[in-house]
């Protein structure tokens, strides 16, 4: 089983600043690793797919890298409504698998 | 636009078994190339897959869940179900169904969740 971890579990930024999320797999993944935004009482929301292509209609302030084991979630501009938990997700099919990260919650400052 | 809907008992006693039904609206749930997933999220908690359908009919299985779940698709009513056996109270959580594309392993379009809860 691939598993995923995620870091920081948790932070508090100002408006206007640079957020910075990581995401390691415990084998190389490739680029197969999207990030979801989900907030309280909803189904997340898919905001990067394949490491770093931006889902259509998601702002740009939203960006991904990263290939192998590790990975990183940018918001180059955190906004108030942003406010969320930030979750990385890998896919294989060899065997087939889906494994979600424990989850980053940003909060405002 | 391709929309889900899960539906089913908001509560199961333990030792029972978890039935849900997702519903899609907005096109076939035979046609195109895609995968039918069950996700949960027991609260303040992360996310976990469940497994997943193909249009085919073939299906996999988280290793962790594989021995107590069963994922089955009703074409003629557009649904795919769930069903989880041997409930307990760690099974307590919100399911979500979702689609992804065939090559393309991130989901889109997920249904609004609904919550289970197993208690006597």
């Amino acid at each position: 089983d691939i598993q995923m971890t995620q870091s920081p579990s948790s932070l508090s930024a100002s408006v206007g600043d640079r957020v910075t999320i990581t995401c390691q797999a415990s084998q190389d993944i490739s680029n197969y690793l999207n990030w979801y935004q989900q907030k309280p009482g909803k189904a997340p929301k898919l905001l990067i797919y394949d490491a770093s292509n931006l889902e259509t209609g998601v702002p740009s302030r939203f960006s991904g890298s990263g290939s192998g084991t590790d990975f990183t979630f940018t918001i180059s501009s955190l906004q108030p409504e942003d406010i969320a938990t930030y979750y990385c997700q890998q896919y294989d099919n060899l065997p087939p698998e889906v494994t979600f990260g424990p989850g980053t919650k940003v909060d405002i400052k | 636009q391709v929309q889900l809907q899960e539906s089913g008992p908001g509560l199961v006693k333990p030792s029972q078994t978890l039935s849900l039904t997702c519903t899609v609206s907005g096109g076939s749930i035979s046609s195109g190339s895609y995968y039918w997933s069950w996700i949960r999220q027991p609260a303040g908690k992360g996310l976990e897959w469940i497994g997943r359908i193909y249009t085919s009919g073939s299906t996999n299985y988280n290793p962790s869940l594989k021995s107590r779940v069963t994922i089955s698709v009703d074409t003629s009513k557009n649904q795919f179900s769930l069903k989880l056996s041997s409930v307990t109270a760690a099974d307590t959580a919100v399911y979500y169904c979702a689609r992804n594309g065939y090559s393309s392993g991130w989901y889109v379009h997920w249904g609004q969740g609904t919550l289970v809860t197993v208690s006597s």
